[in-house]
C-alpha cells in the first residue's frame, strides 16, 4: 500500500498571501494524484487531478505540481472560503490512498 | 446537475449488517467508475470500495471479505453491503463518482452516518 505523508499538518497564513502545501508518496506515482478541499459538514471537493489540472470550476489561484513521489498545491492569495482541510489522494497503485490532510487556517 | 444521494446509514451492533444505497442522477451512470470512501468523526478520509462499469470490484484490506459493492445501472444506484460490522467501522459513507478509468473523483455524495456500537 502507497503511504501519503503531507506535510505540515496545519498551516497559518493571512488572507491575502500564498499557501505551500507538501505532499509525498512512499513509491512513485507518477502524476496519478489528486487534492481535495473539505469544509466541516461538507464533502470533499475535487481541486486537481493529474498532479495538475484543475477540476471544472476550480478557480486559478489553485495550482499542482510535482511528479513521481513529491508534490505541491498552490494557492496565490488566499481567500477566506479557501480556509478548509486538504488532502491529497493517490491513484496509481490499488488501494487508493489519502494523505492525513493539512488544515490551512487563517493567521 | 449531478446528484448523489446516499441512504441506509444507521446504528448497528457489532457484527451486524448494513446495505448502504447511492442513488444517482443527472449523469450517464453506467459510464462513470462509482466509490465509496468513508470518514470517521474528527479523521481523514479512506478508500473503501470501487466499482468500474464493467462492475469489476476494488477493496482495501481493511474491509475485503466483509464489504461487497455493488451496481444496478437500470436504477442508477449503486450499493455497499457491510458484513461483520466493527467499531472501527462506524463513519461517514460517502459515494462519489468519477470518469471511467480515473481515480479522482469528481463528485460526491453528501455522505451517510454508520455508527457500530453496541
Amino acid at each position: 500500500e502507497i503511504v501519503m505523508t503531507q506535510s505540515p499538518a496545519t498551516l497559518s497564513v493571512s488572507p491575502g498571501e500564498r499557501a505551500t502545501l507538501s505532499c509525498r508518496a512512499s513509491q512513485s506515482l507518477s502524476s496519478n494524484l489528486a487534492w481535495y478541499q473539505q469544509k466541516p459538514g461538507q464533502a470533499p471537493r475535487l481541486l486537481i487531478y493529474g498532479a495538475s489540472t484543475r477540476a471544472t470550476g476550480i478557480p486559478a489561484r489553485f495550482s499542482g505540481s510535482g511528479s513521481g513521489t513529491e508534490f505541491t498545491l498552490t494557492i496565490s492569495s488566499l481567500q477566506s472560503e479557501d480556509f478548509a482541510v486538504y488532502y491529497c489522494q493517490q491513484y496509481n497503485n490499488w488501494p487508493y490512498t489519502f494523505g492525513q490532510g493539512t488544515k490551512l487556517e487563517i493567521k | 446537475e449531478v446528484q448523489l444521494v446516499e441512504s441506509g446509514g444507521g446504528l448497528v451492533q457489532p457484527g451486524g449488517s448494513l446495505r448502504l444505497s447511492c442513488a444517482a442522477s443527472g449523469f450517464t451512470f453506467s459510464s462513470y467508475d462509482m466509490h465509496w470512501v468513508r470518514q470517521a468523526t474528527g479523521k481523514g478520509l479512506e478508500w473503501v470500495s470501487t466499482i468500474g462499469t464493467a462492475g469489476d470490484p476494488y477493496y482495501p484490506g481493511s474491509v475485503k471479505g466483509r464489504f461487497t459493492i455493488s451496481r444496478e445501472n437500470a436504477k442508477n444506484s449503486l450499493y455497499l453491503q457491510m458484513n461483520s460490522l466493527r467499531a472501527g467501522d462506524t463513519a461517514v459513507y460517502y459515494c462519489a463518482c468519477g470518469a471511467a478509468g480515473t481515480g479522482a473523483p469528481t463528485h460526491w455524495g453528501q455522505g451517510t452516518l454508520v455508527t457500530v456500537s453496541s
